[in-house]
């Protein structure tokens, strides 16, 4: 069956510019993550959501980061008033079960943001 | 604060070579820990998961060892090919009851031909 998938899979933005990134987990999957992966910070969870909820979003790095999931599907992370810290590779991961607890993450294959 | 650190940050060996990779961390209170595996331009994908009450977990040429106490765990590739080039993260599930990772820097392994 399809895996996770993400898009865009490359975004190049301007300083300032809003941008949006879409993660679409494996169907039937209830948990997702999203991380990101940057030069020197290595993977940092940003935040998790079961269903529609968000319990931790202990993970977003300023208020300029949000995060939504509607249908218990599809999720979209997006960053408001970029900064060229903000470039790195953003991961979603999902799972199946409503108690993830020792599940195995499928993660998507990432997308590369690079903020000018 | 759980610290994850892996050793090497990148190591080059010739095919057929037995290596062993390692990560180590600072809270023994984990769940559990998995390694990961990365190709450039992809995800992660999941190699092998250690529960906390397990030694070890085995998967073809992977073995995988933990020791709690000593907050260490090992990746062995046996007979390593060239299409085992990539990088290989840890990853640590901790106190939370919804699976969220803590993960090393990685390694990047090269084997070449």
């Amino acid at each position: 069956g399809a895996g996770v998938s993400q898009s865009p899979s490359n975004k190049v933005t301007e300083k300032g510019k809003d941008v949006e990134l879409r993660c679409d987990p494996i169907s039937g999957h209830t948990a997702l993550y999203w991380y990101r992966q940057s030069l020197g910070q290595g993977l940092e969870f940003l935040i998790y959501f079961q269903g529609n909820s968000a319990p931790d979003k202990s993970g977003l790095p300023s208020d300029r980061f949000s995060a939504e999931r509607t249908g218990g599907s599809v999720s979209t992370l997006t960053i408001q008033r970029t900064q060229q810290e903000d470039s790195a590779v953003y991961l979603c991961a999902s799972t199946p079960g409503a108690a993830p607890r020792g599940e195995t993450q499928y993660f998507g294959p990432g997308t590369r943001l690079l903020v000018l | 604060k759980q610290e994850v650190t892996q050793i090497p940050a990148a190591l080059s060996v010739p095919e057929g070579e037995n290596l062993v990779l390692n990560c180590s961390f600072t809270d023994s209170a984990i769940y559990n820990l998995q390694w990961f595996r990365q190709d450039p331009g992809k995800g992660l994908t999941s190699l092998l998961l250690i529960q906390s009450s397990q030694r070890e977990q085995t998967s073809g040429r992977l073995n995988a060892s933990l020791d709690k106490s000593s907050g260490r765990s090992t990746l062995y590739i046996a007979a390593s090919q060239p299409g085992d080039s990539a990088t290989y993260l840890c990853a640590l599930e901790g106190g939370t009851s919804y699976g969220k990772l803590t993960f090393g820097q990685g390694t990047i392994l090269t084997v070449h031909p």
